[in-house]
Formats: C-alpha cells, sequence, structure tokens
C-alpha cells in the first residue's frame, strides 16, 4: 500500500531564517506531487506541484519554492522566511496516469514564523 | 479568484439527522469532484468523489451530487453521527490540478 510522510511535524523558526520541509512517498512510481499550505481558519492554498523529476509548476508568486530532485521526493524550501508564512503545510500525491485519480494528503507540518 | 466556493462556513446538525454541505464551482474545465474530512492538525481525509460523467455517487453513509448545469456539487451525509463533526472540504479537479474550497466546519449536536 501506498504511504506518505511528512517531517518534521512542527517546525518554529525565526523571520528570515531558511526552510527546508520533506515529504516522500511510498509504494508508486511517478506520482503527482502537491504542496499546500492552509493559513489559519483559512482553505487548502495549492503552492505547487510536479508531474516529474525537476518539473515544478507555481500556481502562487512567493518567496516558497519546491524542489524534486528524486520520483517520490518533493521538498518546499525557503531563503528568508516571512511572518506570513505561517501555516500548516500539507503534501498530497496523486497517480500519475492522469484523468480522475484521487489525491492523498501526508499528516502535515505545522509551522510557526517568530 | 475563488474557482471553488464552499459558502457555508459551519453547519450544525442533529445528530441521526441528514447533513448536507454545499459547493460551487466556476471552471468547466473541472473533470473530477472530491470530497475531503478533516480534523485539526492532520492532512485531509478522502472521503467520496465523482466524475464528471455521472451525477451521484454513493458510498455507505455518503452520498455526493453533481448538478454539472448549475456547476453545483453536495454532500449527502444520513444518519450523521457526532464523529462526523469536522471540516469537509470540497475540490476539483482537472489536468493534474487540485482546487480546493475554503471548508465548511459540521458540527454534529448529540
Amino acid at each position: 500500500s501506498q504511504t506518505i510522510h511528512q517531517w518534521p511535524a512542527t517546525l518554529v523558526q525565526p523571520v528570515g531564517s531558511p526552510l527546508s520541509l520533506e515529504c516522500t512517498v511510498e509504494g508508486t512510481s511517478n506520482p503527482n506531487l502537491y504542496w499546500y499550505r492552509q493559513a489559519a481558519g483559512r482553505g487548502l492554498q495549492l503552492l505547487f506541484y510536479s508531474v516529474g523529476i525537476g518539473q515544478i509548476s507555481s500556481e502562487v508568486p512567493q518567496n516558497l519554492s519546491a524542489s524534486r530532485p528524486q520520483d517520490r521526493q518533493f521538498i518546499l524550501s525557503s531563503k528568508k522566511l516571512l511572518l506570513s508564512d505561517s501555516g500548516f503545510y500539507l503534501c498530497a500525491w496523486s497517480p500519475g496516469t492522469g484523468g480522475t485519480d484521487t489525491q492523498y494528503f501526508g499528516p502535515g507540518t505545522r509551522l510557526t514564523v517568530l | 479568484d475563488q474557482q471553488v466556493k464552499q459558502n457555508s462556513p459551519s453547519l450544525s446538525v442533529q445528530e441521526g439527522r441528514i447533513s448536507i454541505l454545499n459547493c460551487d464551482y466556476t471552471n468547466s474545465m473541472f473533470d473530477y469532484f472530491l470530497w475531503y474530512k478533516k480534523y485539526p492538525a492532520e492532512g485531509p481525509t478522502f472521503l467520496i468523489s465523482i466524475s464528471s460523467i455521472k451525477d451521484k455517487n454513493e458510498d455507505g453513509r455518503f452520498t455526493v451530487f453533481l448538478n454539472k448545469s448549475a456547476k453545483h456539487l453536495s454532500l449527502h451525509i444520513v444518519s450523521s453521527q457526532p464523529g462526523d463533526s469536522a471540516v469537509y472540504f470540497c475540490a476539483a479537479s482537472y489536468s493534474h490540478k487540485y482546487i480546493f474550497g475554503t471548508g465548511t466546519r459540521l458540527k454534529v449536536l448529540a
């Protein structure tokens, strides 16, 4: 069966510090991978998605970036965190077959920028 | 531009009654629709989905209805239970992209 991992679960960082959140998927090949953010009291905002290694699509311009160095690894980064980057970050995957695929989420990372 | 909207931020229902959650979308390119349940500090859990070629899909206590002409979908939960209390998100998908609504907080009162 497929599983998706995210770490860390919780992170407190000062403003201006760098960020690296990691997501890995097991039990599948060539998944589509996604990063979302849920700000306090808000919905799920799609940040980035990737349909293959090195292929990143950005949905919202911001100081965050994403990379996919391996087939089942997706990394969310920032060089300098802002207060507004605080939120709950979710990684998700869907089968890379296209069409009507279900998307599955990881457990999330709670990021607090102080 | 909010392509997927859940206009009711909250809903309270008595235990045993039916819960109806609504979702509207604007983009006619969407061809797959999903509902998720989410608890605080956890990832969303997939509940049920429907393809744009169907108008109804049922799974146990959960039924999703799709009205393409109105660009509207709804989730019906029969025999609502306190354990159903959570935030419910609808999502719409096309071409590998999934767009989520802002969620509806369902509270089932015992």
